[in-house]
């Protein structure tokens, strides 16, 4: 079944950058692009940008450009969310998400669909 | 972009219930809709896409509907494994964005 399995929690001081992977398994890599959202405490979701698995694109939310950068590797079929400059607002849940259509579906290469599987959720923590 | 507003925040219902969450867009959006459920310690889980298209695999009790600006996810029959929080997202234009949430709790 399709699956995407993340990396595990984090701590990390402010002003650090953190790595969180997802590893997908299931389907073709390369068919779909990836998304990563997260979920800080008392807030709603939040959706940080995607890739695509394919050629490797990638598109952020405006909020989180500049600290951001998502990557994947199609030899171990794992996608990267690499966040810097750390700070205590960055306390969250982060989630991996496939996107639902594959990207042959897509004419302009904007990925914006719904998100089924989701991965299991990689708890990042900022303290000092 | 787009702002999405769920209403209520809190639900009190019964097992048995029929209830409904509404999900507002500040503008409109089709029928470019989703409605999650999430568990505690959970990641969430699709219900509804496309407004009203239910997922494979979800009970048929859950139903969605609206167009361009008003949206509804209505139970029509909770049953305990329903007690949880519930989120809308729009897909209709970059950046896709979700609801605040919605809690339902048992009365």
């Amino acid at each position: 079944q399709v699956q995407l399995v993340q990396s595990g929690a984090e701590v990390k001081k402010p002003g650090a950058s953190v790595k969180v992977s997802c590893r997908a398994s299931g389907y073709m890599f390369t068919n779909y692009a990836i998304h990563w959202l997260r979920q800080a405490p008392g807030q709603r979701l939040e959706w940080m940008g995607w890739i695509n698995a394919a050629n490797g694109n990638a598109r952020y939310s405006q909020k989180f450009q500049g600290r951001v950068t998502i990557t994947r590797d199609t030899s171990s079929t794992t996608a990267y969310m690499e966040l810097s400059s750390l700070r205590s607002e960055d306390t969250a849940v982060y989630y991996c998400a496939r996107d639902s259509r594959a990207i042959s579906y897509y004419r302009s290469g904007n990925f914006l669909s719904w998100f089924v599987p989701w991965g299991q959720g990689t708890l990042v923590t900022v303290s000092s | 972009d787009i702002q999405m507003t769920q209403s209520p925040s809190t639900l009190s219902a019964s097992v048995g219930d029929r209830v409904t969450i509404t999900c507002r867009a500040s503008q409109s959006i089709s029928r470019w809709l989703a409605w999650y459920q999430q568990k505690p310690g959970q990641a969430p889980n699709l219900l509804i896409y496309d407004a009203s298209s239910l997922e494979s695999g979800v009970p048929s009790r859950f139903s969605g509907s609206g167009s361009g600006t008003d949206f509804t996810l209505t139970i029509s029959c909770l049953q305990p494994d329903d007690f949880a929080t519930y989120y809308c997202q729009q897909y209709n234009s970059f950046p896709v964005a979700f609801g605040q949430e919605t809690t339902l709790e048992i009365k």
